[in-house]
């Protein structure tokens, strides 16, 4: 089955310890994407690709960066984490970037910062 | 820029019984909206969306909304909850540049009583 798959499921690092979440497709949309959710809220946007082209939204932190090497994977980079940051990590991929396409979700990388 | 209210954020129902849960938007255009359900440590799944065709819109897992432009409203209903129903769900719009950003509300938990 066609798919968004997120590695690690869980992972915990320490405050300040640079850490990179992982994020594959099988579907070959042209559009990925990196949310923040915290303990029982609703999911932000920090930033998302379509295709090469790196689009970061206004108030996401510096201490957020994201690679894209090809079509397939996406990694978010956190240079320093802070307790702040911890949450879970929601990636996901659509099509094409119209506020048509649907957006497909992974399971989410839930990560503590100890 | 849009935002989404979703009023309750726990709903209580018996298995049986209709499921109303509230989404309101506010939006300067014409805006899609979307319903989406998180089951525990997991992504989010599209339920449903509105693309401004039927105002009537008939999801998965025998959800529907309807989008109310005079009550700025796009309530999701299901006439029988079911236990597998319970789950937290989130109503969201559409903006940004390309239209593919997703503002989520703070999302509702639904629990299903037997």
């Amino acid at each position: 089955d066609a798919m968004v798959i997120q590695n690690p499921r869980y992972q915990v690092t320490q405050f300040g310890k640079p850490v990179t979440l992982s994020c594959s497709q099988t579907l070959n949309h042209n559009v990925m994407y990196w949310y923040q959710q915290k303990s029982s809220q609703a999911p932000k946007l920090l930033f998302h690709y379509y295709d090469k082209d790196f689009n970061n939204e206004a108030d996401t932190p510096d201490n957020f960066q994201s690679r894209r090497p090809n079509t397939s994977f996406c990694f978010l980079d956190i240079r320093s984490p802070g307790l702040g940051d911890a949450a879970m990590y929601l990636c996901a991929t659509s099509r094409e970037a119209g506020a048509i396409d649907t957006q497909y979700f992974g399971p989410g990388t839930r990560l503590t910062v100890l | 820029a849009q935002s989404v209210t979703q009023l309750g954020s726990h709903v209580s129902v018996s298995e049986g019984a209709l499921v109303l849960l509230r989404c309101n938007y506010s939006s300067s255009v014409p805006p899609y909206l979307f319903w989406y359900v998180q089951y525990p440590n997991q992504g989010l799944q599209l339920l449903l969306k509105y693309t401004s065709a039927a105002t009537l819109v008939k999801g998965i897992n025998g959800f529907e909304a309807e989008f109310k432009k005079s009550e700025t409203s796009f309530h999701l209903t299901k006439p029988s909850a079911h236990m597998s129903d319970a789950a937290e769900y989130f109503c969201a719009v559409s903006e940004g540049r390309y239209g593919n950003k997703l503002v989520f509300g703070a999302g509702t938990i639904l629990r299903v009583k037997s």
